[in-house]
């Protein structure tokens, strides 16, 4: 069945960048869309933005723009994505997501589990 | 931005009784066109990601039991457990896909009397 798989827990010092990832199986990664979604402890989901498994074209977030890359390696069916400049607000878990298209924006049908990122110094 | 509020921002029932929780938008979500709602639901556990409960506003996820159900249209959506189940203990979010940035509600806790 879909999956999506993420890389571990991070710890980071205050300015540092950290890179996310997650591998997708059990559907064709070109046809969907992998999106990003942070949760603060004990706080909502935000949505960080997404990209095409088939185009590589990427839609992010304001806040995040000029600090965020998401990359897909197509060859290995995984996305990446890379937070830099990172400050304690920051610390956060990293959902990566398989988007189902409307046509306008996406659902996110398939989640991974989540990766911890702690920014401290 | 589109922003959703949900209420309430928490409720405790008994097993087996309904649980509705609402979400408002901000401004429509749904393309009368076409009776397209751009609405979805997610039931968060502790410690777990997020699961789809419910897409375009009413269609239930892959192996989403039938006690979940959504309706609503425009600006004013509703999530419905049927029958409270002890698994159902969780955090629910509606999310809207009508426009970027995607926005999410603040989240219903639900928990058992």
């Amino acid at each position: 069945q879909a999956q999506v798989v993420q890389s571990g827990t991070e710890v980071k010092r205050p300015g540092a960048s950290v890179k996310v990832s997650c591998k997708a199986s059990g559907f064709p990664f070109s046809a969907y869309h992998i999106v990003w979604v942070r949760q603060a402890p004990g706080q909502g989901l935000e949505w960080m933005g997404w990209i095409s498994g088939y185009s590589g074209n990427t839609n992010s977030a304001q806040k995040f723009r000029g600090r965020v890359t998401m990359l897909t390696d197509t060859s290995t069916a995984t996305a990446y994505m890379e937070l830099r400049s990172l400050e304690s607000d920051d610390t956060a878990t990293y959902f990566c997501a398989r988007g189902a298209s409307s046509g306008r924006g996406l659902w996110f049908d398939t989640w991974g589990q989540g990766t911890l990122i702690v920014v401290s110094s | 931005d589109i922003v959703l509020t949900q209420s309430p921002e928490s409720l405790a029932l008994s097993l087996g009784e309904r649980a509705t929780i609402n979400c408002k938008s901000s401004q429509s979500v749904s393309y009368s066109s076409t009776n397209q709602n751009f609405l979805a639901w997610y039931q968060q556990k502790p410690g777990q990601p997020p699961k789809l409960l419910i897409y375009w506003a009413s269609a239930r996820g892959s192996e989403v039991p039938e006690r979940f159900s959504g309706s609503g249209s425009g600006t004013d959506f509703t999530l419905t457990i049927s029958s409270l189940q002890a698994e159902d203990v969780a955090v629910y979010f509606c999310q809207q896909y009508y426009d970027t940035p995607v926005t999410f509600g603040q989240g219903t806790k639900v928990e058992i009397k």
